[in-house]
């Protein structure tokens, strides 16, 4: 079972609120992702980080921002939240091998009201 | 760029029916190609997966040959539950490739009907 946490699994929050999901992992895994996934069910990633002080953007520009100041922790925040941000939000992670898999955590629905 | 292309769904199959899930791909090189699956409400768990041409993965009745020569990685399982019923997503993953090389498709939802 991977050890990959995402909170809170549910949040509902009105228009213009600062926000961050968390994602925390305890497998020492260098690599981390964020995917934003549609309600079709496509994944598009948004962010990822090849390790501490490392963040790049994905192939989906996203409003969000992230950072990455400790291996195990990869939070995304949203500054000012709105209601086309409405979406399940995934976290990753994978280990050094270029052909590894990816573990993911539960998810956050995201709910802009 | 790589690219991995699965079939549309929804599919709907009546239980102990046999499934087949298409998917095939494009990618330079030997990519390592995965099996997610992904029930209401969760995130994604890693289901089966190879890593070079001609391997078989396997797991919870569930199979996928890794077949170079037409870039394929179909899932099949002989006889399906309704606890079958989730969205599946095919990938892969090789070295060099961009955002570290994992490519996703779109997802095929699975619906079975007892």
């Amino acid at each position: 079972e991977a050890d990959i946490y995402q909170t809170p699994r549910y949040l509902v929050i009105g228009t213009g609120k600062k926000i961050t999901l968390e994602c925390s992992q305890t497998m020492g895994h260098d690599k981390m992702y964020w995917y934003q996934q549609d309600p079709g069910m496509e994944l598009h990633l948004i962010h990822y980080s090849y390790g501490v002080n490392s963040t790049e953007k994905g192939d989906l520009s996203s409003e969000s921002t992230v950072s990455r100041i400790r291996t195990e922790h990869f939070p995304l925040t949203l500054e000012s939240a709105r209601p086309s941000h409405t979406s399940q939000y995934l976290c990753a992670s994978s280990g050094a091998g270029a052909r590894t898999e990816a573990f993911f955590g539960q998810g956050t629905r995201l709910t802009v009201v | 760029g790589d690219s991995v292309t699965q079939m549309e769904g929804p599919v709907t199959l009546s239980e102990e029916a046999f499934l087949t899930i298409n998917c095939t791909y494009t990618a330079t090189g030997y990519p390592s190609l995965f099996w997610y699956v992904q029930y209401p409400g969760e995130g994604l768990q890693l289901l089966l997966k190879a890593t070079k041409a001609d391997d078989k993965g396997s797991n919870k009745g569930f199979e996928a040959t890794y077949r170079k020569e037409t870039t394929s990685f179909h899932l099949e399982k002989g006889s399906v539950q309704v606890s079958d019923s989730a969205v599946y997503f095919c990938a892969l993953r090789r070295p060099g490739g961009g955002a570290d090389g994992l490519t996703f498709g779109k997802g095929t939802h699975l619906i079975i009907q007892p």
